[in-house]
């Protein structure tokens, strides 16, 4: 079974409107992490957000915030305010396993938001 | 400074030549990754190294070889690929291992070296 399913593979939105990125993950650990990365055409993986799952409030960072449903386990990234710059990949990914040295990060399959003038 | 830097940003080989990726460091951090990404698709994990030694290892062929000679250097030689090896390959860093989730996890990646086996 995927441990981190984004369901859409790509998304168009006009500049300036606010957009909303899927996310759903499957843990059994009470302890994890959830991270959005953004990846544009030029490969680098940019480090948008990070929301652990003893958090009681929803991350935000600039313009992106996450949206934190434990109990559904969602972990919906909101941009607001959309700019031309936004367009990338937008990968989500989960950190579980905290109590080995063995612990990895798994991605999602990822979502190419194209942002219209 | 979250900057991971990467060595060199595009690379050409033959099947039978031997040659090395390097990435850097200076956040202090003591995790350091080898992630393989080919076109459309998520980064896979290779190799994990904590405090310089190898943690994990994800069933890679031996033609691909890490190195971590310091905390801040990580290394990935290359010997006898094939064209299907063929891949950005990113390198990443964190703080640490540790047994309590926080931001510390939090890995920063390189800008990546785009791979080409011939």
């Amino acid at each position: 079974a995927q441990k981190i399913t984004q369901t859409q593979p790509g998304m168009f939105v006009q500049e300036k409107e606010a957009v909303t990125l899927d996310c759903t993950y499957d843990t059994s650990d009470p302890s994890y992490g959830l991270f959005w990365y953004k990846q544009p055409s030029s490969g680098e993986m940019i480090f948008l957000i990070y929301q652990g799952s003893y958090d009681q409030q929803n991350a935000t960072e600039g313009r992106y915030s996450l949206n934190f449903q434990k109990a559904r386990k969602s972990a919906n990234l909101v941009i607001s305010a959309s700019q031309l710059g936004d367009s990338a990949m937008y990968f989500c990914a989960m950190r579980e396993g905290f109590y080995s040295s063995a612990s990895k990060i798994i991605f999602g399959s990822g979502t190419r938001l194209s942002i219209r003038p | 400074d979250t900057e991971v830097t990467q060595t060199p940003k595009h690379l050409v080989m033959g099947m039978t030549n031997k040659k090395s990726l390097k990435c850097e460091q200076h956040m202090g951090h003591r995790a350091m990754y080898w992630y393989k990404q080919k076109a459309k698709k998520p980064p896979e994990l290779m190799f994990v190294y904590s405090y310089e030694k190898l943690s994990i290892n994800e069933s890679v062929p031996s033609r691909f070889s890490p190195e971590c000679p310091n905390s801040s250097l990580l290394n990935l030689h290359l010997h006898a690929l094939q064209p299907e090896d063929s891949a950005l390959y990113l390198c990443a860093s964190s703080q640490d291992l540790v047994e309590v989730a926080g931001p510390t996890d939090t890995q920063y990646f390189g800008p990546g070296t785009r791979l080409t086996v011939l």
